[in-house]
């Protein structure tokens, strides 16, 4: 079974600065989704970036970037010019492309506080 | 907004009681997701439905039960509530069942509150 593992509970940044989440998975799959997922206090579960695993470029939606180390199962998330907005909790996500169903698995979250 | 519809936002109900949380897909979506969300347990799938036919079941207890309607509207119905069943409820939809493409889009969420 795949396990997705997010070893920060808590991460801070300044405004504008910038700030990596790191997530791990485990996975015996050559080919797979990847995901970031938003949780802000609205408690919404918001889709940030989807990485899929054969390709090699790194997936970007304007200020959210992931780092993607198919090798060493990495899948990290970079948010630049950090804003208030941005603070919520963040789940990392696996899912694989075989089996049928396609249910996600979900890491147990990071809390990301933006200070101003 | 994702497009997908969750009521009730807020349920406060008693322990041995039943509820039905409700769901409608993103129009065109055919297949709907309920996930439990606890503090200690993080994001826990329950259920998966497609076109109204139950396709995949993770960690979903017996007392809980959901179907998914005709017109692809679905509820989770919990009953003998317990105390531990306090949680955030969450739906998603996604397009296609099977597709590797498929992404799937939460809604806001029905806060269960058993006291």
């Amino acid at each position: 079974a795949q396990t997705v593992t997010q070893s920060q509970p808590e991460m801070s940044v300044q405004e504008a600065e910038t700030v990596t989440l790191s997530c791990t998975y485990d996975t015996s799959e050559s080919d797979y989704y990847l995901f970031w997922y938003k949780q802000p206090p609205s408690r919404q579960m918001i889709l940030v970036i989807r990485q899929e695993a054969y390709k090699q470029q790194n997936a970007t939606e304007n200020r959210f970037s992931v780092n993607f180390q198919k090798a060493a199962k990495s899948f990290s998330l970079k948010i630049s010019d950090s804003q208030l907005g941005d603070a919520a909790m963040y789940f990392c996500a696996y899912r694989s492309k075989s089996g049928g169903s396609y249910i996600p698995t979900f890491g147990r979250g990071t809390s990301l506080i933006v200070h101003p | 907004d994702s497009g997908v519809t969750q009521t009730p936002k807020h349920l406060i109900t008693a322990t041995g009681q039943r509820v039905t949380l409700r769901c409608s897909p993103r129009s065109g979506d055919l297949s709907v997701y309920w996930y439990q969300q606890s503090l200690d347990q993080g994001l826990q799938f329950l259920i998966q439905y497609y076109n109204g036919e139950e396709r995949a079941k993770g960690n979903i207890l017996e007392r809980f039960s959901a179907q998914q309607f005709p017109d692809l509207h679905s509820e989770l119905n919990l009953s003998s509530l317990e105390l531990g069943d306090s949680a955030l409820y969450f739906c998603a939809s996604s397009t296609r069942w099977g597709s590797s493409t498929d992404t799937q889009y939460f809604g806001p969420g029905t806060r269960l509150t058993v006291l």
